[in-house]
């Protein structure tokens, strides 16, 4: 059972535009999620946290939203550039530091 | 400053066979901890070593077994290897008691099972 979802396989966006990546989580109890950036023949990169105490977190171009109620968290990045595109993964971490759970991810391809 | 670190790039073993992948971690961090990742999922946590010690694990048999070294370098042996352990194997290093959450992760092992 998948705890935490990316129900988008794939987005394709125009540079310069939003990109908008979604994930659901299931359990409540995560206190913590990230968002990680892969290219292919590389590990993942982190690139923007939030805490479950706040709903937004901005960092240059990339915004995380958190919506408690709905378990839901977005990223953000405006303006999209092709040295965006990448498979991005969503995890998420209940408190006490332990693993990360990752979603299925989403690939972001940016049409120059 | 060294990122964490994987070896070897790429392995091709046959069924039935041994392996073993190694991981040095970021300069400063203590905490290793190693993830699948198959074809079109994302990472599934395997177990994370701390002082030496297996801290976690995750849903995976015993044929996969790990060790952390006194410079928290640390390896992940898989024994009678099965054509679904083809994955990507990427090593996540941490810092216990440290302010983030934020693990980071290696460039991976590509092992593939024939």
């Amino acid at each position: 059972d998948q705890q935490v979802k990316q129900n988008s396989p794939s987005l394709s966006v125009q540079e310069g535009r939003i990109s908008i990546l979604n994930c659901d989580y299931t359990n409540s109890m995560f206190d913590y999620f990230l968002w990680y950036k892969k290219y292919p023949a590389e590990g993942p990169t982190f690139l923007i946290s939030i805490s479950s105490i706040k709903d937004k977190n901005e960092d240059g171009r990339f915004t995380v939203f958190l919506n408690k109620s709905a378990k839901h968290l977005s990223l953000h990045i405006v303006p999209s550039q092709p040295g965006d595109s990448a498979v991005y993964f969503c995890a998420a971490i209940y408190p006490g530091n332990t693993p990360l759970v990752f979603g299925k991810g989403t690939r972001l391809s940016v049409i120059a | 400053d060294a990122g964490v670190t994987q070896s070897p790039t790429h392995l091709i073993k046959t069924r039935g066979q041994q392996v073993t992948l190694r991981c040095s971690p970021k300069s400063g961090h203590d905490t290793v901890s190693w993830y699948q990742q198959a074809l079109g999922q994302g990472p599934q946590f395997i177990f994370q070593y701390y002082e030496e010690e297996e801290r976690q694990r995750g849903n995976f048999p015993d044929r996969f077994s790990g060790h952390q070294f006194p410079n928290y370098s640390s390896e992940l042996n898989v024994n009678a290897l099965l054509l679904g352990d083809s994955a990507l194997y990427l090593c996540a290093s941490s810092l216990v008691g440290g302010w983030s959450y934020e693990q980071y992760f290696g460039p991976g092992t590509r092992l593939t099972v024939t």
